[in-house]
């Protein structure tokens, strides 16, 4: 059974901390391994889709990168505006079903 | 235009109300979602619409009947429900039916009293 297992649930940082936020995942033929943003009452905002493992993305203050086990999202230098929960999900090869992990919901104090 | 947009934002219903979610799309997109999720928990997917066709139930109750009128639009119909399925109704699409990315709405907040 494909899983997604995000640490930590939640991390607090003062503005401009950076830091890392882990996704470890299994899953019979990885297709291809999503971040989402989701800001509290709406809906995830789409971030990065990484395929192969040595994958790297990067937009604004986030990286995302990718091995055969896991995906990290590094945010450098946050600011208050990046708080939200951060959504990993992984695609199987022939599924059209994300599975999501539980999410880490980050808030960066200034 | 690159958004989805769901109708109405807030519900409150009663158990023996009938009533509809609505979602539309003018992004040209193939694929169309219904997720649920619950406070502090990830989106569940409920179903999946690919080219207006059903091509997935994740099992869910009848008391859920999605329609797909046509390509631009995507209906949830409620009935009966029960208050456990209070959540955020969440929809989605994606260019194609491979979910290379998906584009959601800000979601129906739903209530059943």
């Amino acid at each position: 059974e494909d899983q997604v297992t995000q640490s930590p649930e939640a991390l607090r940082l003062q503005e401009g901390e950076s830091s890392s936020l882990n996704c470890s995942y299994t899953v019979s033929g990885l297709r291809g391994l999503f971040w989402y943003r989701q800001d509290p009452g709406k809906g995830p905002e789409f971030l990065f889709t990484l395929y192969s493992a040595g994958e790297e993305k990067e937009k604004e203050r986030l990286k995302a990168t990718l091995t055969k086990k896991e995906s990290f999202l590094h945010i450098t230098a946050p600011k208050p505006e990046d708080s939200a929960t951060y959504l990993c999900a992984v695609q199987a090869r022939g599924a059209q079903k994300l599975v999501f992990g539980q999410g880490t919901r980050l808030t960066i104090n200034p | 235009d690159t958004e989805v947009t769901q109708t109405p934002k807030h519900l409150v219903m009663g158990m023996t109300n009938k009533k509809s979610l609505k979602c539309e799309q003018h992004m040209g997109h193939r694929a169309m979602y219904w997720y649920k999720q619950k406070a502090k928990k990830p989106p569940e997917l409920m179903f999946v619409y690919s080219y207006e066709k059903l091509s997935i139930n994740e099992s869910v109750p009848s008391r859920f009947s999605p329609e797909c009128p046509n390509s631009s639009l995507l209906n949830l119909h409620l009935h009966a429900l029960q208050p456990e399925d209070s959540a955020l109704y969440l929809c989605a699409s994606s260019p194609g039916t491979s979910n290379e990315k998906l584009f959601f709405g800000s979601g129906t907040q739903l209530s059943v009293l």
